[in-house]
């Protein structure tokens, strides 16, 4: 079983409606969760990360985490074609100071215009 | 403020030679970490600094991988000698501190080919 796993898609989109990406770790000990955006050959650049269970939001993205249930998600409202990229799901392990990040393989989304 | 900065972009060798790949992180930016990303797999920890110590280097594959940081400041890593599996995009991330929650940048990648 891998400690991060994503659908890794393609998920495709109609312009303007809401995608839904989902990410599943393995170990219960994990604190933080990142959501990165890549667009091909370009680098891996923060979202969002949340901590908390419940639902974080910023403008059109809401990162959601259930700790019990051992699963992040991320929404994009309103999804637009720039949006299309992959989105890399990313946990951070490790004792403090000492952190570092357990990625997925990442989602495929494409918004259709 | 200039982001991470890694050189070269693109590294095509022959397995047996040597290949030292740079990272330049953002300035004052004590942590640095190295990702690896072979083809078709995620995106895994390499090793990680705190300044010019090695805090972590529980990723590093095997001994052919020599990771530096002289002075705290660029980072070098260096494969010797390569092999076909070493193939893949190697990312350089920092970050200014090691609170829990405080945003990794990461560098766009060398894709380092061996043939």
């Amino acid at each position: 079983q891998k400690e991060v796993e994503q659908n890794s898609g393609p998920l495709s989109v109609p312009e303007g409606a809401i995608a839904s990406l989902n990410c599943t770790y393995s170990d219960q000990g994990s604190q933080s969760f990142f959501w990165y955006r890549q667009y091909s050959g370009k680098s891996p650049e923060l979202i969002m990360f949340i901590y908390s269970n419940g639902d974080k939001e910023d403008g059109r993205f809401t990162a959601q985490l259930n700790k019990a249930s051992q699963y992040v998600s991320l929404l994009i409202r309103d999804s637009q074609p720039s949006d299309s990229a992959t989105y890399l799901c990313a946990v951070n392990k490790g004792d403090f100071g000492n952190e570092k990040l357990t990625f997925g393989t990442g989602t495929r989304l494409t918004i259709i215009p | 403020e200039a982001g991470v900065t890694q050189f070269p972009s693109h590294s095509v060798i022959e397995k047996g030679q040597t290949v030292t790949l740079r990272c330049d992180p953002i300035s004052g930016h004590d942590n640095l970490y190295w990702y690896r990303r072979v083809m078709g797999k995620e995106i895994k920890f390499l090793l990680h600094f705190v300044k010019e110590s090695k805090q972590d280097e529980s990723g590093m594959p095997n001994n052919r991988f020599l990771a530096e940081r002289t002075g705290g400041t660029y980072s070098t890593l260096k494969v010797q000698p390569a092999e076909l599996e070493d193939s893949g995009v190697y990312f350089c991330a920092s970050r200014a501190t090691a609170l829990m929650n405080t945003e990794a940048f990461f560098g766009q990648g060398t894709r380092l080919t061996v043939v």
